[in-house]
């Protein structure tokens, strides 16, 4: 089975800084995805980045982007020039590829300070 | 473009009382369709998922059943609910046969068993 792990609760940044979330899974998957969800208070799930395990080149969506590290199977997400609009619970999520599961991690909660 | 709706929004019920949660997806057809349950401040759990009408896969033995009635409509059910059935339950959809296709999901249902 597939794990995925966020190992910070919660993190808290200034507005207009940087912020950086952890993901870790566990697979033995060479094809797979990954992705992270924000669930704001509204607690509507809203994909904010996806990224194929094929792809060396780390994805970018905005001010959100991530780094891969796919030996350390590692999937972290930046968060650049915070706004208080990104205050919100978010989720790393991994599916295998040909398979129709997504595997949440536990969650991080970003709190912006104004 | 598609959208998906959830209902009823949030919703009490007595234990031992019966359950029906009902999600509809429309502007897409044979989706793959979802039920998550997030218990307060944690991960998303998933219960069941569908590939087809009347194809229903269970994730966790428990109190809770599915059915997909028809192409874009799944239900959440239960005879008889226990108090550890309350939480926040998200119903999604996903394109059949896209590996990297993410979820995409509804409003959510807050169920709070008393």
């Amino acid at each position: 089975a597939q794990t995925v792990t966020q190992s910070q609760p919660e993190m808290s940044v200034q507005e207009a800084e940087t912020v950086t979330l952890s993901c870790t899974y566990d697979t033995s998957e060479s094809d797979y995805y990954l992705f992270w969800y924000k669930q704001p208070p509204s607690r509507q799930m809203i994909l904010v980045i996806r990224q194929e395990a094929y792809k060396q080149q780390n994805a970018t969506e905005n001010r959100f982007s991530v780094n891969f590290q796919k030996a350390a199977k590692s999937f972290s997400l930046k968060i650049s020039d915070s706004q208080l609009g990104d205050a919100a619970m978010y989720f790393c999520a991994y599916r295998r590829g040909n398979d129709y599961k997504l595997s949440f991690g536990a969650g991080t909660t970003v709190t912006v300070r104004a | 473009s598609q959208t998906i709706h959830q209902w009823p929004a949030t919703l009490v019920q007595p234990v031992g009382s019966p359950l029906s949660l009902e999600c509809t997806v429309e502007g897409t057809s044979n989706p793959n369709l979802y039920w998550y349950r997030q218990a307060a401040g944690r991960g998303l759990q998933l219960l069941f998922y569908s590939v087809g009408i009347g194809q229903i896969s269970s994730e966790v033995p428990q109190n809770l059943s599915a059915s997909r009635p028809q192409d874009r409509q799944f239900i959440l059910s239960s005879k008889k609910l226990l108090l550890s059935d309350s939480g926040f339950y998200l119903c999604a959809w996903s394109i059949t046969g896209t590996d990297n296709s993410p979820l995409h999901f509804g409003n959510g249902t807050r169920l709070t068993v008393t």
